[in-house]
């Protein structure tokens, strides 16, 4: 079975700053993962996918992340946050015996402080 | 063009009614989701429908619940004698049908208030 830890239920960050959300997965297989971006009283939006292509994935509003299979990770990053940043992140793997499958970590909350 | 839409937006109901979601998928979308999100948690996979094979109802947690989808296009999810603990965010998703990996497009969500 597929599971995900996101480390930090809610992060805060200033204007500027980096932002960093943390995600590990267990997998037994080859994992695809996602992180979505929830904006309050909105619904998911996929912010990058990885799925066995480059290890550095690059999404949507300057956000990246980069797949360690070392690590089992798959660590959100933006170089400098924006107020617009500001809401709920999931990190998501498939299941890999039905790729349509996901399995969500219980989110990260953002905050950005001006 | 248009994304998933769902409806209601939000319903309020007495524990032991019964309330029906409904969920209008992507034109072209051929796979269809159901997840509910209870607050403070992640999503949980209640059910998939992909073309005319045999949904996959794994992650629906009681028999009270149950989902149809007609053809590729619009879907119910019905929950029979809710309980309190049915109260959550329900979230409706479709995709194309990609083996690279599925991606995901979700609708604003139902939020059901059992009262």
């Amino acid at each position: 079975a597929q599971s995900v830890t996101q480390l930090g239920s809610h992060v805060s960050v200033s204007e500027g700053a980096l932002v960093l959300l943390r995600c590990n997965y267990s997998s037994s297989v080859p994992p695809y993962l996602f992180w979505y971006v929830q904006y309050p009283n909105q619904g998911l939006q996929l912010l990058l996918k990885y799925t066995s292509a480059a290890t550095l994935v690059k999404g949507i509003n300057g956000f990246e992340a980069e797949f360690k299979k070392s690590e089992t990770s798959f660590h959100l990053t933006k170089p400098s946050a924006h107020m617009s940043d500001a809401a709920e992140y999931f990190c998501a793997v498939s299941d890999g015996g039905s790729n349509y499958k996901l399995t969500f970590g219980k989110g990260t909350l953002l905050t950005v402080n001006p | 063009g248009a994304g998933v839409s769902q409806s209601p937006s939000n319903k309020v109901t007495e524990k032991g009614k019964d309330v029906e979601l409904r969920c209008d998928p992507i034109s072209g979308h051929t796979a269809l989701y159901w997840y509910r999100q209870r607050l403070g948690q992640g999503l949980e996979f209640l059910i998939y429908f992909q073309g005319n094979s045999a949904p996959d109802k794994s992650g629906l947690p009681s028999d009270r619940f149950s989902a149809e989808r007609t053809g590729e296009s619009v879907s119910t999810l019905t929950i029979q004698r809710t309980q309190q603990e049915d109260s959550a965010v329900y979230l409706c998703a479709s995709s194309t049908f990609d083996r690279r990996g599925y991606e995901q497009y979700f609708g604003p969500g139902t939020r059901l208030t059992v009262t």
